[in-house]
């Protein structure tokens, strides 16, 4: 069976420091990955999209990035945070085929201060 | 523009049946769907309706109609443990049917 993990799942940081968040997927090969952010208040936005092994689509211009640097790996980074990085952060994948469903992970909740 | 709308909130009595709206205008369409997130967990997925009418599975049933954009989630025999938030999704974007644009959600709190 398929699963997802992402960590770390609750992280404090200062305003101005880096941001890795990991994401792997396991039990499925060439999966298209996705980065997701909740604010509280609002809908889930995508950040990023992959559909292979360095292939990332940014779909909201910010300070953020990621990179997928083997198939089922998946990085959501940021060299200096903001405090407007707050959020629930949540990776995901799918099959790619025309079912559409997404598999969540688990989340991670970033607090800026 | 693309832009989704559901109720913010609802409430609803234990063994009763809850209806959640949403409406819809995108650019294209491949598919609406419902999602259940409860409080501070991840989304699952709960119903994909691509064609008008309405789809049941168990206790939920999700209908849609393209020509108004518009889509609801019916709830049966409601439990306490549906008390979560329920987001409304739609695939907009041609051939890739997995991006999807997220309603804000709507918080459904069951009573006993």
């Amino acid at each position: 069976s398929q699963t997802i993990h992402q960590w770390p799942a609750t992280l404090v940081q200062p305003v101005g420091s880096p941001l890795s968040l990991e994401c792997t997927v396991e039990g499925t090969s060439n999966p298209n990955l996705y980065w997701y952010r909740q604010a509280a208040g609002r809908g889930l936005q995508l950040l990023f999209y992959s559909v292979g092994i360095g292939q990332i689509s940014s779909e909201v211009p910010q300070n953020l990035s990621a990179s997928r640097p083997q198939d089922r790996q998946f990085i959501l980074s940021s060299k200096k945070l903001l405090l407007s990085d707050s959020g629930f952060y949540l990776c995901a994948w799918s099959r790619g085929s025309s079912s559409g469903e997404l598999f969540f992970g688990e989340g991670s909740r970033l607090t800026v201060l | 523009g693309q832009n989704i709308d559901q109720p913010t909130e609802m409430t609803a009595t234990e063994g009763a049946i809850v209806q959640i709206n949403c409406t819809y205008q995108t650019s294209g369409f491949n598919g609406l769907f419902w999602y259940q997130q409860h409080a501070g967990e991840a989304p699952t997925f709960l119903s994909y309706n691509v064609l008008d009418g309405l789809e049941e599975k168990g206790r939920f049933s999700s209908f849609l109609s393209r020509s108004k954009g518009y889509s609801y989630l019916l709830l049966k025999e409601l439990q306490m443990k549906d008390s979560a938030s329920y987001l409304c999704a739609v695939s907009a974007v041609p051939y890739n049917t997995d991006k999807l644009i997220f309603g804000t959600g709507t918080r459904l709190q069951v009573f006993p």
